[in-house]
């Protein structure tokens, strides 16, 4: 049964980067799928933000593309999102997924980490 | 990439039956079979209910059906039950991203 896990800081200064990591059990990243990351600002919809296929492959919102970077770290079965010079409107709680086809077929999900933007 | 755009909130009594749209253009929903729904109730992550149009993951009732007709994809729930009082958002392939729809508040009144 695969398994999805967000961590990484709660609180993050505006203007500074926004770090996440998901680590992914039951299943090993270097053996295929694509890997995704979407968020959520409270009382709000869903956005994706981007996809990483486990070679390394990236595929971001037009709209974030220019402050996110992914990347992958099949050692640690780990895949990684860091968004910069953030500001309030980044705060939400971010999900990270598994994106079969990168089809916008998102399943499973982890169960999300809220992070917040305030100094 | 825009948001597909949903109704903001629906409602219907149990037992009844409900269709939800999802409307995209001819770069996303009107180009592929790739869309996709979820369900995510209250302080929860969204669930996978339909993936490419109507098809079912294991363990997803057959309550929940899906079609699309041009730039529309439609999500039907038959036999509403107080468990589908939910948000449900819609997702397509679009190219070079997966844009989502902006949710629909169903209400099983």
């Amino acid at each position: 049964q695969v398994q999805l896990q967000e961590s990484g800081p709660g609180l993050v200064k505006p203007s500074e980067t926004l770090s996440l990591t998901c680590t992914v059990s039951g299943y090993s990243i270097s053996s295929g799928y694509y890997w995704g990351w979407i968020r959520q600002p409270p009382g709000k919809g869903l956005q994706w933000i981007g996809t990483i296929y486990h070679n390394g492959s990236t595929y971001y919102n037009p709209s974030l593309k220019s402050r996110v970077t992914m990347s992958v770290d099949t050692s640690k079965n780990q895949f990684s999102l860091k968004l910069s010079s953030v500001t309030a409107a980044d705060t939400a709680v971010y999900y990270c997924a598994r994106d079969y086809d990168f089809s916008g077929w998102f399943d499973p999900w982890g169960q999300g980490t809220l992070v917040t933007v305030s100094s | 990439q825009s948001a597909l755009t949903q109704p903001a909130s629906v409602s219907r009594s149990p037992g009844q039956s409900i269709t939800i749209s999802c409307t995209g253009t001819s770069s996303d929903v009107g180009s592929y079979n790739l869309v996709s729904w979820y369900r995510q109730h209250p302080g929860k992550a969204p669930k996978l209910m339909l993936y490419e149009v109507n098809k079912r993951p294991s363990g997803v009732s057959n309550r929940f059906s899906g079609s699309k007709s041009g730039n529309t994809a439609s999500l039907t729930i038959s036999g509403l039950q107080a468990e589908d009082e939910a948000d449900y958002y819609c997702c397509s392939y679009a190219g070079s991203g997966t844009p989502f729809g902006g949710g629909t508040k169903l209400t099983v009144l």
